[in-house]
């Protein structure tokens, strides 16, 4: 079975620190796609990065970088200079071949000012 | 502007009280998908359609049904809903391998 582990529930940084926010998964594809999605109070669902399993190098978007370590099953966020903006759920995200999506139970992040 | 819509926002009934949300998308994506959200679960995937009348389950169908007669359009229906689905709906689109566009998702409260 395909399983997207979060294993914080909440977070919590100093504005303009870095964090990380750990995911893991399970899958017995050779082939997926993985994201970060950010979910601020309004609801809505925002992509934060994308990367898919077959490249080695880290996807990065400005302050948000990943790092995708696949031996292990592992794809963290680290957001750097972190902004009050950033406050948000966080949900790491699993597509596979079948076109069947999973999602971790999410990690709420806090941001002090 | 692209974006996926859905209607209503937000909907309390009763229970056994047939229901449908609405969800339309103008990318002309091929594949849309519908989630739940509880707290602690994250999303949970209900139904996803690769294209026009091809549907498929997702991890948590049971008292769901969908239907893809037009590309834009993926309605979700509960014919007979239960206290149990009372629950966040989002509503999703994309190409294939990319990521999901999101609707505003949809609140709804079954009494």
């Amino acid at each position: 079975a395909q399983t997207v582990t979060q294993s914080q529930p909440e977070m919590s940084v100093q504005e303009a620190e870095t964090v990380t926010l750990s995911c893991t998964y399970d899958t017995s594809e050779s082939d997926y796609y993985l994201f970060w999605y950010k979910q601020p109070p309004s609801r809505q669902m925002i992509l934060v990065i994308r990367q898919e399993a077959y490249k080695q190098q880290n996807a990065t978007e400005n302050r948000f970088s990943v790092n995708f370590q696949k031996a292990a099953k592992s794809f963290s966020l680290k957001i750097s200079d972190s902004q009050l903006g950033d406050a948000a759920m966080y949900f790491c995200a699993m597509g596979d071949n079948f076109n069947k999506f999973y999602f971790g139970s999410g990690t709420k992040l806090n941001v002090k000012p | 502007e692209a974006q996926v819509t859905q209607n209503p926002r937000y909907l309390i009934t009763v229970t056994g009280k047939k229901l449908t949300v609405t969800c339309s998308q103008n990318m002309n994506h091929e594949y849309m998908s519908w989630y739940r959200q509880d707290p602690g679960l994250g999303l949970r995937q209900i139904y996803y359609s690769m294209n026009v009348e091809v549907t498929d389950k997702g991890d948590v169908p049971e008292g769901y049904k969908v239907s893809r007669k037009e590309k834009r359009n993926f309605p979700l229906i509960l014919e007979s809903p239960s206290p149990n689905q009372t629950s966040l709906y989002f509503c999703a689109s994309s190409l294939f391998g990319y990521e999901q566009y999101f609707g505003p998702g949809t609140r709804l409260t079954v009494t």
